[in-house]
């Protein structure tokens, strides 16, 4: 089945450690995005990438990092300079952007700062 | 800067009702609208995509309507079901950008 696998699902941290969450579509889609969603506040954009090895800054990508070597794949590191990492974490996919892309997104990750 | 709006945050209904649900956004040069679904705890599920240049969608008991000049859409779920309970978010994809504007949602709830 075509879609997007995000893991883990759950991720527990200490502070001052950096993770890094997967995100793998199979959909042939060549942009992918992250996004940050908290109680309250809607989902808020992290980075993004509309191809292979490029990518840019949302709206709050202060402390995080991606890289975008393969199509497939487009994985986010929250490092240590992230002041609130504790969040639900969402990879989505579309497959030629803003002009006529229709977004879909994974299951979501869900990190936890001790 | 775009902003999208869903009022009311929630709604709570009983089985069997139609209904409708409100989003707003500030700029009309949009791309195009986005429907989402999300129950607790999972992504989103992309329920309708309206592009700039038509001006509903409809996909089984859900239709959705996109009036640019106004800055307005409505998702119309017709005799609503439990299952039906969930957030439904909208989102617009902004003009000359590459990013989607989503507002805060709307969590819906369906007595049976």
């Amino acid at each position: 089945d075509g879609g997007i696998t995000q893991s883990p699902k759950y991720l527990f941290r200490k502070e001052g450690q950096n993770v890094t969450l997967s995100c793998e579509q199979n959909l042939n889609h060549d942009a992918m995005y992250w996004y940050r969603q908290d109680p309250g506040q809607g989902l808020r954009l992290i980075y993004y990438s509309q191809i292979v090895n490029d990518f840019q800054k949302g709206d709050i990508a202060e402390g995080y990092s991606v890289s975008r070597e393969k199509k497939e794949s487009f994985p986010l590191t929250v490092t240590s300079a992230q002041k609130n990492p504790t969040a639900f974490y969402l990879c989505a996919s579309s497959t030629t952007g803003g002009v006529t892309g229709e977004l879909f997104f994974g299951e979501g990750s869900r990190l936890t700062v001790l | 800067k775009q902003e999208v709006t869903q009022i009311p945050a929630a709604l709570s209904v009983p089985e069997g009702e139609n209904l409708v649900l409100n989003c707003s956004f500030t700029d009309s040069a949009i791309y195009n609208l986005q429907w989402f679904r999300q129950d607790p705890g999972k992504g989103l599920t992309s329920l309708l995509l309206i592009q700039s240049s038509q001006r509903e969608q409809t996909s089984g008991r859900l239709n959705a309507s996109l009036d640019k000049s106004s800055g307005r859409s409505t998702l119309y779920i017709a005799a609503s079901q439990p299952g039906d309970s969930a957030t439904y978010l909208c989102a617009v994809w902004e003009g000359g950008s590459e990013k989607l504007v989503f507002g805060k949602g709307m969590k819906l709830t369906v007595n049976p």
